[in-house]
């Protein structure tokens, strides 16, 4: 079976300070990997995704992640983080038939000024 | 077009009501799928369709029936609620075994009264 775990549930960072979130997987096979965002009452948005190669994953707002096999983590970066990156965030590993997804429970992040 | 659409957006219905939930992908996606998500959860899986054939449902009450009339769209029909299902319902598609990820709709934030 696949798991994800996010161990922060809530983190507060200062605007322009960077940021690293966790993720940890459990998945028999080579696994999908995703992370999502989702702000308030509103659907969830790719941020990025890995399959394969190269395991530093460009995404979409200046977001970044690593997968690590040995560590078996796959975290979200990113060097700078603005006022509107404050959402949820959620790691998801997806099977290899590509018709399951599971999440982890979220991880709360809060910008202060 | 790269978009899954949801409607209505919001809905209220009494629990005798008999009400649907509507889901459109566009994307050429060959499996399609219903989350729930209570408010400061993550998303949980409901029922998985993978060419029109439901091939998933997680132990989801009989009060919730999907449908998926073609491989396009994906409803779900609600009947006798109880006031615990309200919750953001939330839709997604992907293409079966290419792992080329899952696009999500916006959700339907039904509440039950």
């Amino acid at each position: 079976a696949q798991s994800v775990t996010q161990p922060d549930i809530h983190i507060t960072v200062s605007e322009g300070a960077s940021l690293e979130l966790r993720c940890n997987y459990s998945y028999g096979a080579t696994p999908y990997l995703f992370w999502y965002v989702q702000s308030p009452g509103q659907g969830l948005q790719l941020l990025l995704k890995y399959f394969s190669g190269d395991t530093l994953v460009q995404g979409i707002k200046g977001f970044e992640a690593e997968f690590k096999r040995s560590q078996s983590s796959f975290n979200l970066r990113k060097p700078s983080v603005h006022w509107s990156d404050a959402a949820e965030y959620f790691c998801a590993v997806g099977n290899n038939a590509g018709n399951m997804l599971t999440f982890g429970g979220g991880t709360r992040l809060m910008v202060k000024p | 077009d790269t978009e899954v659409t949801q409607t209505p957006k919001h809905l209220v219905m009494g629990m005798t009501n008999k009400k649907s939930l509507k889901c459109e992908q566009h994307m050429g996606h060959r499996a399609m799928y219903w989350y729930k998500q209570k408010a400061k959860k993550p998303p949980e899986l409901m029922f998985v369709y993978s060419y029109e054939k439901l091939s998933i449902n997680e132990s989801v009450p009989s009060r919730f029936s999907p449908e998926c009339p073609n491989s396009s769209l994906l409803n779900l029909h609600l009947h006798a609620l109880q006031p615990e299902d309200s919750a953001l319902y939330l839709c997604a598609s992907s293409q079966p075994g290419q792992g080329s990820g899952y696009t999500f709709g916006s959700g339907t934030r039904l509440t039950v009264v």
